[in-house]
């Protein structure tokens, strides 16, 4: 089994700071997801990272692949209420295995107005 | 499209009983995948299927778990009897190629309480 390890498992920040939240992996992805998921409803997919060092950005959101594709970040800046949720990353297996996305277990994340 | 649909939203049992998910996919997606979502675990493949077909049910946790997916627009969860420990989030979701960087569409989830 692939596991992804994200932290910090929980941030709780004032509107208009920067943050970083981070998935951590010993294992290689074929490309790796992010979501967002609020409260009552499934997550959201925002990126697809594929390419070792890739940088996606999506309006104040910067998401980046390792060069090893074991890991990745998301950086936001300036952030809003509107950012608050849980954030999940998830990984395709690069082995050719059966099995889905492999999620780890989020970062809940807290815009304080 | 309406995006993944589940039913129902919310279902309290007790102890004991059978309890089916329902969800219809996305038309058109080639896969569907089970999730089950908790505080503790985060979110658990249970099983996941491609072009209607059962390909891995390896996170199913047990004989009491079961899953069908008689067309492409249709799948069920069942659970036979119902535990305390089956109380969860359970999320489907549908694809297209996601081998391929296709991303995953969920529906907003049946959440479950057994009593």
């Amino acid at each position: 089994t692939q596991l992804l390890e994200q932290s910090p498992q929980f941030l709780s920040i004032q509107e208009g700071e920067n943050l970083t939240v981070y998935c951590n992996s010993s294992s290689v992805f074929s490309s790796l997801q992010w979501y967002r998921q609020e409260p009552g409803e499934g997550p959201v997919l925002l990126v697809t990272v594929v390419t070792g060092g890739e940088v996606k950005k999506l309006k104040r959101l910067t998401f980046q692949f390792g060069d090893a594709r074991k890991d990745s970040s998301l950086h936001i800046t300036a952030a809003q209420p509107g950012d608050t949720g849980l954030y999940l990353c998830a990984g395709v297996n690069s082995g050719g295995g059966a099995d889905g996305l492999t999620f780890g277990k989020g970062t809940h994340l807290i815009i304080q107005p | 499209d309406a995006g993944v649909i589940q039913s129902p939203r919310h279902e309290v049992t007790e102890m004991g009983q059978e309890v089916t998910l329902r969800c219809k996919p996305i038309s058109g997606h080639n896969s569907l995948f089970w999730y089950r979502q908790t505080m503790m675990r985060g979110l658990e493949l249970l099983i996941y299927f491609n072009n209607n077909v059962p390909i891995d049910d390896s996170g199913m946790p047990e004989d009491r778990f079961s899953a069908k997916m008689p067309n492409a627009s249709f799948s069920t969860l069942k659970i036979q009897p119902s535990e305390p420990r089956d109380s969860a989030v359970y999320f489907c979701a549908s694809s297209l190629e996601f081998r391929q960087g296709g991303g995953y569409t969920f529906g907003s989830g049946t959440r479950l309480t057994v009593v």
